[in-house]
């Protein structure tokens, strides 16, 4: 079946621009995580949703960044004004319920490159 | 401040010989250890874990140890494959009453290198 898929793949774009990066999670899952790993770190957590709406944002690094759901399905993470710091790898996850930890899926992710 | 850490960035293991990634915490609230598996250009995919409540879980050639009392935890892969190599992440989630039970937090990371 299908697991949870991310686009693009990789994105190059200059300092000051406004990217989107796209999470479609596997069918049926309510819940989905958006997470960054820049390079040497771990998995940094961002944001989660259950259904359509986000109880935790506290992880989202400043206001540049937003996201949202539609639908209970697919999820956009905006990054406003990008800085070069914002490089990473973005990962999106999701789960059947918020509960259920350990059965996160994760996407590919979208490589995110700053100039 | 790093709340799990993994202080090996990379670690070397002949085939057919026992690889042990290490993993260690400082947050005495986590409640519950995962151990994620990562190949170039995918995401990390679940591979065992462990509640609090338990020292050892075990899993075909993988075995999750837990020591609370130095805040450690270990990974056994018995016997080693070259199909093993990748990196491996330590994760652990705490439990609070209302929001943030979900989150996990990772490790750097332990890349596994299995020689033929």
């Amino acid at each position: 079946g299908a697991g949870v898929s991310q686009s693009p793949s990789n994105k190059v774009t200059e300092k000051g621009k406004d990217v989107e990066l796209r999470c479609d999670p596997i069918s049926g899952h309510t819940a989905l995580y958006w997470y960054r790993q820049s390079l040497g770190q771990g998995l940094e957590f961002l944001i989660y949703f259950q259904g359509n709406s986000a109880p935790d944002k506290s992880g989202l690094p400043s206001d540049r960044f937003s996201a949202e759901r539609t639908g209970g399905s697919v999820s956009t993470l905006t990054i406003q004004r990008t800085q070069q710091e914002d490089s990473a790898v973005y990962l999106c996850a999701s789960s059947l319920a918020s509960d259920r930890v350990y059965e996160q899926y994760f996407g590919p992710g979208t490589r995110l490159t700053v100039t | 401040d790093q709340q799990v850490k993994q202080n090996s960035p990379s670690l070397s293991v002949q085939e057919g010989r026992i690889s042990i990634l290490n993993c260690d915490y400082t947050n005495s609230m986590f409640d519950y250890f995962l151990w994620y598996k990562k190949y170039p250009a995918e995401g990390p995919t679940f591979l065992i874990s462990i509640s609090s409540i338990k020292d050892k879980n075990e899993d075909g050639r993988f075995t999750v140890f837990l020591n609370k009392s130095a805040k450690h935890l270990s990974l056994h892969i018995v016997p080693s494959q070259p199909g093993d190599s990748a990196v491996y992440f330590c994760a652990a989630r705490a439990t609070y009453s209302g929001a943030g039970s979900y989150q996990l937090t990772f490790g750097k990371g332990t890349k596994l290198s299995v020689i033929p």
